[in-house]
């Protein structure tokens, strides 16, 4: 099993629906991210989270909101999703020693 | 502001080939770490390699090598021998020394190997 999973690895939305995407992780890190990756653009922070009661902004946090429920745990939703909201996002995490981040699969988000 | 530049968009080899992705940055501090991530077409990012800014010694892993030169601000990561495996999107990465996580992400470089 991976050591940090991403749940939904695809879904296909429609334009105003309020999207959850959520990751877990088994590596005993405290930092999580969310990141989102287009075309030519490498990969963009949407936010980050240093620990359960830590929730920080990254480049282009607008549209998102998070939400650390627990140290392992740390979803990521579109409240009112919108077409420039597809992309593939991925959750990472990294330890607070080394600071190397490590992704989860991708969740592939289309909105129509 | 931190800024990372890889210019090339894509490269095509035939496998054997030798081929170095480029990468440039753009720091103000005097702490960094860069990174290199590789994703395969299957979409995961996997991590490759990180150095800090003090440390400017060549690594070979295998057939990856990079070399790190402040003089340029370049981190240019070199696959000897390529092979079909190796086809993936390359990325390089920057952080700064305080901003644990907190990566910034080149365009990234899409290689492919042909057989």
């Amino acid at each position: 099993d991976a050591d940090v999973t991403q749940t939904p690895r695809n879904r296909i939305t429609k334009t105003g629906k309020r999207i959850m995407l959520e990751c877990s992780q088994t590596k005993g890190h405290d930092r999580m991210y969310w990141y989102r990756q287009d075309p030519g653009l490498g990969l963009q922070l949407i936010y980050y989270s240093f620990d359960v009661k830590d929730i920080n902004k990254g480049e282009i946090s607008d549209g998102y909101s998070v939400s650390r429920q627990a140290q392992a745990k740390f979803s990521l939703s579109l409240e009112s999703a919108i077409p420039n909201q597809t992309a593939l996002y991925f959750c990472a995490t990294s330890h607070s020693n080394t600071g190397e981040l490590f992704f989860g699969e991708g969740s592939r988000l289309t909105v129509l | 502001a931190q800024k990372v530049t890889q210019a090339q968009t894509e490269i095509s080899v035939v496998e054997k080939e030798d081929v170095t992705l480029d990468c440039v940055y753009e720091t103000r501090d005097t702490t960094y770490y860069l990174f290199w991530y590789k994703q395969p077409p299957s979409g995961e990012l996997v991590f490759l390699i990180r150095r800090n800014s003090f440390d400017e010694q060549n690594e070979i892993s295998g057939r990856y090598s990079w070399n790190f030169q402040k003089s340029t601000s370049s981190f240019n990561f070199t696959i000897t021998a390529s092979q079909v495996v190796d086809s993936a999107v390359y990325f390089c990465a920057l952080r700064r020394g305080t901003s644990y996580g907190k990566l910034t992400f080149g365009q990234g470089t899409i290689l492919t190997v042909h057989p």
